[in-house]
């Protein structure tokens, strides 16, 4: 299995300030048609998790651009550039290159400051 | 707007077998543009796939789960459906289904059902 390590567990931002989130994998998630398979997600409390990266630094629809993911191989990150209030909650990395079986990091809680 | 929803009985007995069925509407649940997908979530705990099933109608299991776990899917009542067998009290978690796009995510998530195994 492909084990995926977020870092940190914690994260205490205060509003306006940036953010950074990483996800290190055990094996590449970069494919040989160049793309990595990693994907970013967003519990807020209470809430069904929502996509907001995939395929490494691509945004979903209707994610403010103030989210960026960059990083290729084994190693990933998710920005936020000024953490705002809706921010709040657990974010998850997740594999997607090795289908079995697909593999999510432990999750990183942000919190305000 | 694609809709999920999660359905089943909240509480399962120890050894018995866990049914849940995630209802789609305002799409199609036969497109070979998407897969479909349970993850689960323990009480306090992160994320856990399940297994997906593609339009092809193969299916992929979580190789810890695999011997359990039953994904399907009824086109002519657009859902997805989840069998667990001889479930334990590791098995109480919140379940999802989700919709994974090609090229994509899980962009479309339920709203998740509570199941609990308890006597």
């Amino acid at each position: 299995d492909i084990v995926v390590t977020q870092s940190p567990l914690s994260l205490p931002v205060t509003p306006g300030e940036p953010a950074s989130i990483s996800c290190r994998s055990s094996q590449t998630l970069l494919h040989s048609n160049g793309y990595n398979y990693l994907d970013w997600y967003l519990q807020r409390p209470g809430q069904s998790p929502q996509l907001l990266i995939y395929l490494g630094s691509n945004r979903a629809s209707g994610v403010p651009d103030r989210f960026s993911g960059s990083g290729s191989g084994t190693d990933f990150t998710l920005k936020i550039s000024r953490v705002e209030a809706e921010d709040v909650g657990v974010y998850y990395c997740l594999q997607a290159l090795q289908t079995l079986p697909l593999t999510f990091g432990g999750g990183t809680r942000l919190e305000i400051k | 707007q694609l809709q999920l929803q999660e359905s089943g009985p909240g509480l399962v007995k120890p050894s018995e077998t866990l049914s849940l069925t995630c209802t789609v509407s305002g799409g199609s649940i036969s497109s070979s543009s998407f897969y479909w997908g349970w993850i689960r979530q323990p009480p306090g705990k992160g994320l856990e796939w399940i297994g997906s099933i593609y339009y092809s109608g193969n299916t992929y299991y979580n190789p810890s789960l695999k011997s359990r776990v039953t994904i399907s899917v009824d086109t002519s009542k657009n859902q997805l459906s989840l069998k667990m067998s001889s479930v334990t009290a590791a098995d109480t978690a919140v379940y999802y289904c989700a919709r994974r796009t090609y090229g994509s995510g899980f962009d479309y998530w339920g709203q998740g059902t509570q199941v609990s195994v308890s006597s």
